[in-house]
């Protein structure tokens, strides 16, 4: 079967880093997406890797492993309004976004 | 970047009734449509895949008589919850695939927070 896994909750503090880890077994891949997701909020979309390597925008960065089924989001310099749950979902073989069920990431002062 | 809207934002309604919700790409066309449903502090959980011109493909254990999708234009996917029961109370988002795009991105428009009485 399909499954996408990234840790339920993580705590961090207002200035610091983060990473959250997302490894996944899909059929197929065609890049792995990230998405924050506010409480009663849609998703909006962060980054897009369909290859190797990290892609860096601003405060955060994502990172993919095709060979281990892994990929990072690297929250920098938190700010309190990066307190949402971020979402890992991958493309697969027909293009179907699989979801993980999201990492609720809570900043403190 | 593409705009995606949803149309209510939050609706109440009586037990039995139905509901119609409202999908459309703003600024661009999309041949594909996703309807997606998340409970509280769940993830999202795909519904059906809508396509122009063709009927939904619906998920495994959704019910397509209770779930109408319709998708009778490029920019516009109606989703109508029939015989509404105190369970469908979810949140309700579409996305639209801008198949001209890069990479097959998915916009979400701002849900639709179903409370059926």
């Amino acid at each position: 079967g399909q499954n996408i896994d990234q840790p339920t909750e993580m705590t961090a503090t207002e200035g610091a880093i983060v990473q959250i880890n997302c490894t996944y077994q899909t059929s197929g891949f065609n890049g792995l997406f990230w998405y924050q997701q506010h409480a009663g909020e849609a998703p909006t979309f962060l980054s897009y890797n369909v290859l190797d390597g990290l892609e860096e925008k601003g405060r955060f960065s994502s990172f993919l492993s095709r060979s281990k089924g892994y990929s990072y989001l690297l929250l920098k310099e938190l700010q309190m309004k990066d307190s949402a749950s971020y979402l890992c979902a991958v493309l697969d073989s027909n293009y179907q976004l699989i979801w993980g069920a999201g990492t609720k990431l809570i900043i403190k002062p | 970047g593409a705009v995606v809207s949803q149309h209510p934002s939050r609706v109440i309604c009586k037990s039995g009734t139905s509901v119609k919700i409202e999908c459309r790409s703003l600024d661009f066309q999309a041949t594909t449509m996703f309807w997606y449903r998340q409970f509280p502090k769940k993830s999202l959980m795909l519904m059906a895949t809508s396509n122009e011109g063709s009927k939904a493909t619906y998920e495994q254990g959704v019910e397509k008589d209770k779930f109408l999708i319709n998708h009778a234009s490029l920019t516009l996917s109606t989703l109508t919850v029939t015989s509404a029961h105190p369970e469908d109370s979810s949140f309700y988002i579409c996305s639209a695939r801008d198949s001209s795009g890069d990479y097959n991105e998915q916009f979400f428009g701002p849900g639709t927070r179903l409370t059926v009485l």
